[in-house]
């Protein structure tokens, strides 16, 4: 099976400063990674994701994440916060193929706030 | 192209009523899921279905029906509604490849 957990549901960051929100995953397989942003009152939205190839994936709105396998880890960074990045982010893993094909496990979502 | 959509957007039950969440996607993709948010508990998938007359449980089924009507619509049924069922309900959609999911924008249910 699967999981992934998300290390803080809370973040809290002054504009301008580091994002960083930590995402740990298990999986028996080689995972596919994702990060998904959810705004008030509204549905997620795809930020990026990792399945094959380079480890460093960027994203919209200035988002990266790395997929280090060693860590079992997928961090999402941002250099620099705005406020429009106030949201809650949820990291989710896939398995690239057998029986949970296509199905998305997700962490338990981390709320970031920026302070002006 | 309005991606995954969603009806109601809003709805309130008494314990005990029941009703059908309907949903659409307009990509042609072949799978499809239901899926409800409880805070600090992320989305837990209910059903889901990875092609047109398929269907599987996901972790958190009980209590819940679906059908996938046609390769667009996949709806869910609560056939008595328990407060224990109030929340938000996503459903969502991929095509085939990297199994990224698009997301409808949601209903909220309440049941008093």
């Amino acid at each position: 099976a699967q999981s992934v957990t998300q290390l803080g549901s809370h973040v809290s960051v002054s504009e301008g400063a580091l994002v960083l929100l930590r995402c740990n995953y298990s999986s028996s397989v080689p995972p596919y990674l994702f990060w998904y942003v959810q705004y008030p009152n509204q549905g997620l939205q795809l930020l990026l994701k990792y399945t094959t190839g380079a480890t460093l994936v960027k994203g919209i709105n200035g988002f990266e994440a790395e997929f280090k396998k060693s860590e079992t880890s997928f961090h999402l960074t941002k250099p620099s916060a705005h406020m429009s990045d106030a949201a809650e982010y949820f990291c989710a893993v896939s398995r690239s193929g057998g029986t949970s094909y296509g199905k998305l496990t997700f962490g338990q979502g981390t709320i970031l706030t920026v302070h002006p | 192209n309005a991606g995954v959509t969603q009806t109601p957007k809003f709805q309130v039950l008494k314990t005990g009523q029941s009703m059908t969440l309907q949903c659409a996607q307009d990509m042609n993709h072949n799978s499809m899921y239901w899926y409800r948010q409880d805070p600090g508990m992320g989305l837990r998938l209910i059903y889901y279905s990875a092609s047109e007359g398929t269907t599987d449980k996901g972790e958190v089924p009980n209590g819940y029906n679906v059908s996938r009507l046609n390769k667009r619509e996949f709806s869910l049924r609560l056939e008595s509604a328990a407060p224990s069922q109030t929340s938000v309900y996503f459903c969502a959609s991929s095509g085939d490849g990297y199994y990224e999911q698009y997301f409808g924008p949601g209903t909220r249910l309440t049941v008093t």
